[in-house]
């Protein structure tokens, strides 16, 4: 069935450095992949998505990119802040399907 | 434009009895998705409705059921609950009809099964 494998499960930075949460997914059917932040105790809202046709996209510190080929995306913070501390969880899911399958999550951590 | 409403908050219950959740969507929003939150295994999927119709459903046994009414709220059923059931559950709701989109949780109904 589909899997969405993401990595690490936790990630420990520095104030001011970069994150990068990586994820691989299974149905190559897959052509949307959002990525949602779960602050704790409350719901996970996205953060950024991204759709096939395109390899990058960016939004302030934030951006994704994808390579279908690889079945691969990544998720890339920059100049991370304490406020960026919270559970990141990547997702594919496809047209038609109408299933959503969400990875494990990465719980980030930034120091200050 | 109000969010996606989910009651109970918190539910206790005993093993073997039944619960039944409810999701109300965001007005407008026609797909209603549930998830299973557990602190080792992420977020499950459950099942997906559009217009009344289950369009897709994920691995979980058949004691889980939903069904959506013609006003898009949806409701979510567990029989037979087991201590595994134990969970938080969230729905989601998006307005994507052929292409998917982004999904708007609720603030989740946590099960604790006794």
């Amino acid at each position: 069935g589909e899997n969405v494998e993401q990595h690490p499960s936790t990630l420990s930075v520095q104030e001011g450095d970069s994150a990068v949460i990586k994820c691989t997914y299974s149905d190559s059917a897959s052509n949307y992949f959002p990525w949602y932040k779960q602050e704790l105790g409350k719901r996970p809202q996205l953060i950024i998505d991204i759709r096939s046709n395109v390899g990058e996209k960016k939004d302030q510190r934030i951006a994704v990119t994808l390579n279908k080929t690889a079945k691969h995306f990544s998720l890339h913070i920059t100049e991370t802040q304490p406020e960026d501390s919270a559970v990141y969880f990547c997702a594919a899911s496809e047209t038609g399907g109408f299933k959503t399958i969400f990875g494990a999550g990465t719980r980030l951590f930034v120091k200050a | 434009k109000a969010g996606v409403t989910q009651t109970p908050r918190y539910l206790i219950k005993t093993r073997g009895q039944q619960v039944t959740l409810s999701c109300s969507p965001i007005s407008g929003h026609r797909s209603v998705s549930w998830y299973q939150q557990t602190p080792g295994q992420g977020l499950q999927f459950l099942f997906e409705y559009f217009s009344e119709t289950q369009r897709n459903k994920g691995n979980f046994p058949g004691r889980f059921s939903g069904r959506q009414f013609s006003n898009s709220r949806s409701e979510m059923n567990v029989s037979t609950l087991e201590l595994g059931d134990s969970a938080l559950y969230l729905c989601a709701s998006s307005g994507g009809r052929r292409e998917p989109t982004e999904a708007f949780f609720g603030q989740g109904t946590r099960l604790t099964v006794v």
